[in-house]
């Protein structure tokens, strides 16, 4: 899997769209972005992922660059339930491909 | 949809003793399923790939005597931290995928405490 760089933390104020970038340069034509992210002591879930269209769900978008070496992870209206850690993770996310995991930002929602 | 199903949520043992973990994949088959392991403030490490009907495929540096897994049905895998010591203590997480081109689904986790 390629390796991806991801700020440590970053803060928001709740309303505020939170956007959260990532880095992926060595990424393969055929592998997709995901982003996760993992709420204090539960498991990781999941939020949208990507290969190279800008995608859109009902908690996020996945902006990708044009030469697919970044993207950004927008959500629109930050609640102070998306506290968590984020994690970008890049994987042709098939058959029985694992997911590693880098050490993802630390999102902090202001009130 | 899908859901992955992790028991119990927390258990604490004492030292020398056998902790078994269970993962459950509600309503799919998972042939797949991963094992990580997380340490306070640290990320989620991929402990193994659990096969059913087969071996698990551990990662570098995991004790395959120490952490068994078996992957008995396409629904269930667990995990045993056998004679578990305080250095053991963690949270573990399994996962799976519904179908092969589909994201991995994880199980809320297993908050492991040895005294």
């Amino acid at each position: 899997d390629a390796k991806t760089t991801q700020p440590t933390s970053m803060d928001c104020a709740e309303g505020r769209a939170a956007n959260l970038p990532c880095n992926h340069s060595t990424i393969s034509g055929n592998e997709y972005v995901y982003w996760y992210r993992q709420i204090h002591s539960q498991g990781p879930q999941y939020i949208i992922h990507g290969l190279k269209n800008n995608e859109t769900n009902e908690m996020a978008s996945l902006i990708i660059t044009e030469d697919r070496k970044s993207s950004t992870l927008i959500l629109p209206h930050a609640t102070l339930r998306d506290t968590a850690v984020y994690y970008c993770i890049v994987t042709r996310g098939y058959g029985n491909e694992k997911l590693t995991f880098g050490t993802g930002t630390r999102l902090t929602i202001i009130p | 949809g899908a859901v992955v199903s992790q028991h119990p949520s927390w258990v604490i043992c004492k030292s020398g003793t056998s902790v078994k973990i269970e993962c459950r994949s509600l309503d799919f088959q998972a042939t797949t399923m991963f094992w990580y392991r997380q340490f306070p403030k640290q990320s989620l490490m991929l402990m193994a790939t659990s096969n059913e009907g087969s071996k698990a495929t551990y990662e570098q540096g995991v004790e395959k005597d120490k952490f068994l897994i078996n992957h008995a049905s396409l629904t269930l895998s667990t995990l045993t931290v056998t004679s578990a010591h305080p250095e053991d203590s963690s949270f573990y997480i399994c996962s799976a995928r519904r179908t092969e081109n589909e994201k991995l689904f994880f199980g809320s986790g297993t908050q492991l405490s040895v005294l």
